[in-house]
């Protein structure tokens, strides 16, 4: 099974700051990665696929980039609305499996 | 997006089955993929398998080999997952969610939780 493995499990922001966090997998799944966002309570919303094509009603303040095994998401300009826990995923082979998320705090 | 309606809280005793229905909202049931994914309190997110109602055909992750069981009954325009044999650590929130190539989900559903207790 291909690992994911997020960093940092948490970080505290601010509204208006820029923030960053990665996601590292344990072998190459060359584009083959999406973001979600899930908010305490509720069930998980696509961000983005295929690493960086932000889903369709997704503020263009979410930036992903990376390739092969290593990825970002790169928050600018944090809202409100923003803090929650992002969690990445392959889509590259079976089992697709997820990272253990970041959580974004006050 | 897809908006998923999912049956209700279940409260299981250990060994006994679960059986957790979805149903999309809109006439997309043919032409996409259901997936059934589990999040335990506190925990991440775990694919548990999908299937394809327009073929019928079904992919479950080996962990769940031999319990777990993915339906669609296309007169209904439901899915079904079933999990047998529970086990106190299958008590999580199971979801369904829907996309078009099986692997990328943009509509779930609300979410049931499923409790097993003795």
């Amino acid at each position: 099974d291909i690992q994911m493995t997020q960093s940092p499990s948490s970080l505290s922001a601010s509204v208006g700051d820029r923030v960053t966090m990665t996601c590292r997998a344990s072998q190459s799944i060359t584009t083959y990665l999406n973001w979600y966002q899930q908010k305490s309570g509720k069930a998980p919303k696509l961000l983005m696929f295929a690493v960086s094509n932000l889903q369709r009603g997704v503020p263009a303040r979410f930036r992903g980039s990376g390739s092969g095994t290593d990825f970002t998401l790169t928050i600018s300009g944090l809202q409100p609305e923003d803090f929650a826990t992002y969690y990445c995923q392959q889509s590259y082979s079976f089992p697709y499996t997820f990272g253990l998320g970041t959580k974004v705090e006050v | 997006q897809v908006q998923l309606v999912q049956s209700g809280v279940e409260v299981k005793k250990p060994g006994s089955s679960v059986k957790v229905s979805c149903k999309p909202s809109g006439g997309i049931f043919s032409n996409h993929a259901f997936t059934w994914l589990r999040q335990a309190p506190g925990q991440g997110l775990e694919w548990m398998g999908g299937i394809i109602p327009i073929s019928g055909n079904t992919k479950e992750a080996q962990k769940f080999q031999g319990r777990l069981t993915i339906t669609a009954d296309k007169s209904t325009s439901t899915a079904y997952m079933e999990l047998a044999s529970l086990r106190l650590d299958d008590t999580a929130v199971y979801y369904c969610a829907t996309s078009t190539d099986g692997s990328t989900w943009s509509g779930w559903g609300q979410g049931t939780l499923v409790t097993v207790s003795s």
